[in-house]
């Protein structure tokens, strides 16, 4: 496996559902990152993990907890979703979470719907 | 005030010809990168090219160039002799300087391009 996977690729559940999806990094780096994809909106910032530990949380709800148990590893646990939840969820990683000029690779990203 | 503004939501262009993806930027900081991203139908999102607020030359990557004019606070995408399999979703991206806050990318609203055989 190369680059950054995650799975499901998609995902349909209710609003009483508890879900995870997964993302893994094969490069080596040190950070890494959720994003919502909404439709008709920018990409929006949910979560940054550098070296495990979590050094931001954008004012995302609680129904959405991040886990990081180690640096090639992200996951994002789901409960009680709300239908406005539904969006595409991409994972990234980056060689460091600060600095210029590393940029950011991304997954094929998990299209969730919540019904 | 938006930090990063596409202002062609779709674009046409036919196959062979070149395109320039527009993308204006707002920072106050000295030090920051500007990055493109091409989301094709499948949704992984893809990097194209970077550009840092310092590097003295235009980026390129193959048939990708990124027209840099930073008085101008624009980073226009240019594609090089399009091709069919360009048709997709394209993001400008920045990431300002400050040191606690660096690995940020604000992403643009995006520009659709199709490519016309």
């Amino acid at each position: 496996e190369t680059g950054v996977t995650q799975t499901p690729r998609h995902l349909v559940m209710g609003m009483t559902n508890k879900k995870s999806l997964k993302c893994e990094q094969h490069l080596g780096h040190n950070a890494m990152y959720w994003y919502k994809q909404s439709a008709k909106k920018p990409l929006e910032l949910m979560f940054v993990y550098s070296l495990e530990e979590r050094v931001e949380n954008n004012s995302v709800p609680s129904r959405f907890s991040p886990e990081c148990p180690n640096s090639s590893h992200l996951f994002l646990h789901l409960h009680t979703l709300q239908p406005e939840d539904s969006a595409l969820y991409l994972c990234a990683s980056s060689h460091s979470a600060t600095g210029e000029g590393y940029e950011q690779y991304f997954g094929p990203g998990t299209r969730l719907t919540v019904t | 005030a938006q930090k990063i503004t596409q202002t062609q939501p779709g674009m046409f262009v036919q196959e062979k010809e070149a395109v320039t993806l527009d993308c204006t930027y707002d920072t106050s900081d000295p030090s920051y990168g500007l990055f493109w991203y091409k989301q094709p139908s499948s949704g992984e999102m893809i990097f194209l090219i970077y550009q840092g607020s310092y590097d003295q030359q235009n980026a390129t990557e193959g048939r990708y160039s990124l027209n840099f004019q930073k008085a101008r606070k624009s980073a226009n995408l240019v594609i090089s002799a399009s091709q069919l399999g360009d048709s997709a979703m394209y993001f400008c991206a920045m990431r300002e300087g400050t040191e606690d806050s660096s690995y940020k990318l604000i992403f643009g609203s995006g520009t659709r391009l199709l490519v016309r055989p």
